[in-house]
C-alpha cells in the first residue's frame, strides 16, 4: 500500500528549462510535505517543505505546489542547472507523529 | 557541526553473521530514525526513537534490533544477517518540536553474501 507515489522514475530536462517533479498521496491525514534531494553515495538532503495550510512555498529556484483536493504536490525547479541532477524524493507526514512516508523517487537528469 | 554520522560506510557480511551499525548526531535532536533504501522502494522506516530510552517499530522491523544509547547515539543491530538485508542504511534525526524535517547521515552500504 504505497501512500506516497512518484509515478515517474526518471525525467530528463535541458539546462535552463523548468523541471517539474510530481508526487501523489492517498492518506488524507497527511498535512506536511517535504522534498529531499539525493546524490549518489550520499544521504538525502532536505530541499523544501510545505504545510497543508499553504498551497505554495518558494525558496530561490525551487517552488513546491500543493493541491489538497487532488492530493497532489509538485516541485518546480527553474532554471534547471546541471547540479540539480539527482534523485528527488517526496515525503509526507501527519505533523507531530514523528514519521515520514517516502515516495520511491524520481531521477532527474539535466542535459547541458 | 558534523550533523549525522554513520559507521561503517561499507560492510560485507556472510549469511548468519551479526553486526551493529552506529549512528550519532550532534544537533541535540530528540528523535532518531533508521531507514533502508532499496531500488524502486524508496526509503522505508525500520525503527525510530522519539526520545532517549524509547524505541518503536517502523514499516520493516523484522530481523533488526535497535538501541538508543543516549541522546546522541542510535545503533541498529543485525543479529543474523540474511541476503534480503543487503541494502543501503540511513540514519536520520529531527527536532520534532520544530518540524518533521529529518536530517540524514551519509549511509552504510551493506552486502550480505
Amino acid at each position: 500500500d504505497q501512500q506516497v507515489k512518484q509515478n515517474s522514475p526518471s525525467l530528463s530536462v535541458q539546462e535552463g528549462r523548468i523541471s517539474i517533479l510530481n508526487c501523489d498521496y492517498t492518506n488524507s491525514m497527511f498535512d506536511y510535505f517535504l522534498w529531499y534531494k539525493k546524490y549518489p553515495a550520499e544521504g538525502p538532503t532536505f530541499l523544501i517543505s510545505i504545510s497543508s495550510i499553504k498551497d505554495k512555498n518558494e525558496d530561490g529556484r525551487f517552488t513546491v505546489f500543493l493541491n489538497k483536493s487532488a492530493k497532489h504536490l509538485s516541485l518546480h525547479i527553474v532554471p534547471s542547472q546541471p547540479g540539480d541532477s539527482a534523485v528527488y524524493f517526496c515525503a509526507a507526514s501527519n505533523f507531530g507523529n514523528e514519521k515520514l512516508t517516502f515516495g520511491t523517487g524520481t531521477r532527474l537528469t539535466i542535459i547541458p | 557541526n558534523a550533523g549525522v554520522t554513520q559507521t561503517p560506510k561499507f560492510q560485507v557480511l556472510k549469511t548468519g553473521q551479526s553486526m551493529t551499525l552506529q549512528c550519532a548526531q550532534d544537533m541535540n535532536h530528540n528523535s532518531m530514525y533508521w531507514y533502508r533504501q532499496d531500488p524502486g522502494m524508496g526509503l522505508r522506516l525500520i525503527y525510530y526513537s522519539a526520545s532517549e530510552g524509547t524505541t518503536d517499530k517502523g514499516e520493516v522491523p523484522n530481523g533488526y534490533n535497535v538501541s538508543r544509547l543516549n541522546k546522541r547515539e542510535f545503533s541498529l543491530r543485525l543479529e543474523s544477517a540474511a541476503p534480503s538485508q543487503t541494502s543501503v542504511y540511513f540514519c536520520a534525526s529531527s527536532e520534532q518540536r520544530e518540524s518533521d524535517t529529518q536530517y540524514f547521515g551519509p549511509g552504510t552500504r551493506l552486502t550480505v553474501l
